[in-house]
């Protein structure tokens, strides 16, 4: 039971380079999530998906598309880097249902550099 | 604006020392606060509290919620070196699906 995985680990493009970061859960969760986080920010929400065949924009979506494959993956796309994307990308996922939807469970993170 | 707000935003004890951390938010449409703890990489799951006064305890951390003041606060006994690690406050609120408010975290070090 690996739980949120995500690959790649590290990665670091230039600018104006495309790139798709994957997750993927074994929890049989519905919701998923993507999060940045930034230094003196805190983690914040970029994209989720509440159930498989839906997806919803976070507090900073601007840059980033998503998509939904199937319920145990969710990959998240940055089609035209900037410096400005660079961050550590965390997925996560959670069930349904009272409450359950905030207990959510994190992967190990992807760490982008964008020059 | 919802905003979550920890303190302090570091703090350097020693092994077997008990300390506190705070947690105080505003936010519109309150749902549940949590509590997780960062080591190097993901943040891991510690507690979910929703109902003010009911403390949630285990091992040596436990945590509790006042409703009526805003606030949270962790609690760790006995610190161990392997509480090092930064501590992450997160607000659920209403209105759309698992959103989360973090707060900036507190970094804890545990020096032997």
């Amino acid at each position: 039971n690996a739980g949120v995985t995500q690959t790649p680990k590290f990665q670091v493009l230039k600018t104006g380079q495309s790139m798709t970061l994957q997750c993927a859960q074994d929890m049989n969760h519905n919701s998923m999530y993507w999060y940045r986080q930034d230094p003196g920010m805190g983690l914040r929400l970029i994209y989720y998906s509440a159930s498989e065949g839906t997806t919803d924009k976070g507090e900073v979506p601007n840059g980033y598309n998503v998509s939904r494959l199937n319920k145990r993956e969710f990959s998240l796309r940055l089609e035209s880097a900037a410096p400005s994307q660079t961050s550590v990308y965390f997925c996560a996922s959670s069930g349904t249902g009272l409450f359950l939807d905030y207990e959510q469970y994190f992967g190990p993170g992807t760490r982008l550099t964008v020059t | 604006e919802d905003k979550v707000v920890q303190s302090p935003l570091s703090l350097v004890v020693h092994e077997g020392d008990t300390v506190t951390l705070n947690c105080s938010y505003e936010v519109t449409n309150f749902r549940s606060l949590l509590w997780y703890k960062q080591e190097k990489k993901a943040p891991t799951f510690l507690f979910m509290l929703t109902s003010s006064g009911i403390e949630k305890k285990s091992g040596r951390l436990s945590s509790i919620l006042d409703k009526k003041e805003l606030f949270s606060i962790l609690n760790i006994t006995a610190t161990q070196t392997g509480d090092s690690a930064v501590y992450l406050c997160a607000v659920g609120v209403g209105g759309s699906q698992g959103n989360l408010i973090f707060g900036k975290g507190t970094k804890l070090s545990v020096k032997p």
